[in-house]
């Protein structure tokens, strides 16, 4: 079965650089979510998508945006980076908004700044 | 608040033996899944369990909503079990973003 793709997997950048982390949900999900998990830390919310508007909104920098696009993928844009950014990044997809069915998750992008 | 809470947060068990970790819940929070975190950072989807029990293989899991909390257990444990357990919950106020516990560290041991 299909799942989340994300690219790339690795990313290494310099601080105050800009890094595009890119996500593909699973066909037919119009809903998208980026979650961020630094060192030894839980998941945590940033944003989201459905239908290509944005639906919801967490601990997101305001140096990060993110949009969807036509085709439903979705990337998340990292300007000016600090050494606190390095973290995995995971997008997840499911169909729909409310929370009523799974929400399946991609491989990650582990982002490092030096 | 909004809280999921699980324990224990570190297991080490051997080879072959059974386990169960715990996850609560708060009152805002619904529709539970389970995940396992390898190793290598991926997020496996284990359960979607709003309620009642499911088993896959060596796993089962089970919520009971009403008293706000769910259970994983393992059973025959093997090494490739090692990672990190999640529970996650929608939170009522969201668009369907997950909350998630902090986590159970399972160390399988040979």
């Amino acid at each position: 079965a299909a799942g989340v793709i994300q690219s790339p997997r690795h990313l290494i950048k310099e601080k105050r650089e800009t890094a595009t982390l890119k996500c593909y949900p699973i066909p037919r999900h119009d809903t998208v979510y980026w979650y961020q998990q630094g060192p030894g830390q839980d998941p945590q919310f940033l944003i989201s998508f459905y239908e290509k508007m944005q639906s919801d909104k967490g601990s997101i920098p305001d140096r990060f945006s993110a949009q969807q696009f036509s085709d439903y993928h979705s990337e998340l844009n990292m300007s000016s980076l600090e050494l606190g950014d390095s973290a995995l990044y995971f997008c997840a997809s499911r169909p729909g908004l409310g929370a009523y069915n799974e929400q399946f998750f991609g491989p990650g992008t582990r982002l490092t700044v030096l | 608040g909004i809280q999921v809470e699980q324990s224990p947060p570190d297991l080490i068990l051997q080879e072959g033996a059974n386990s169960t970790l715990r996850c609560n819940f708060s009152d805002s929070v619904n529709n539970l899944q389970w995940f396992h975190q390898n190793p290598w950072g991926q997020l496996i989807n284990l359960f979607y369990i709003p309620s009642g029990t499911k088993q896959n293989g060596r796993l089962s899991a089970t919520t009971v909503a009403t008293e706000r909390y769910s259970l994983l257990y393992i059973s025959s444990s093997q090494t490739t079990d090692s990672g990190v357990y999640f529970c996650a919950g929608y939170y009522g106020g969201s668009q369907g973003n997950l909350i998630f516990g902090k986590g159970t560290k399972l160390s399988v041991k040979p």
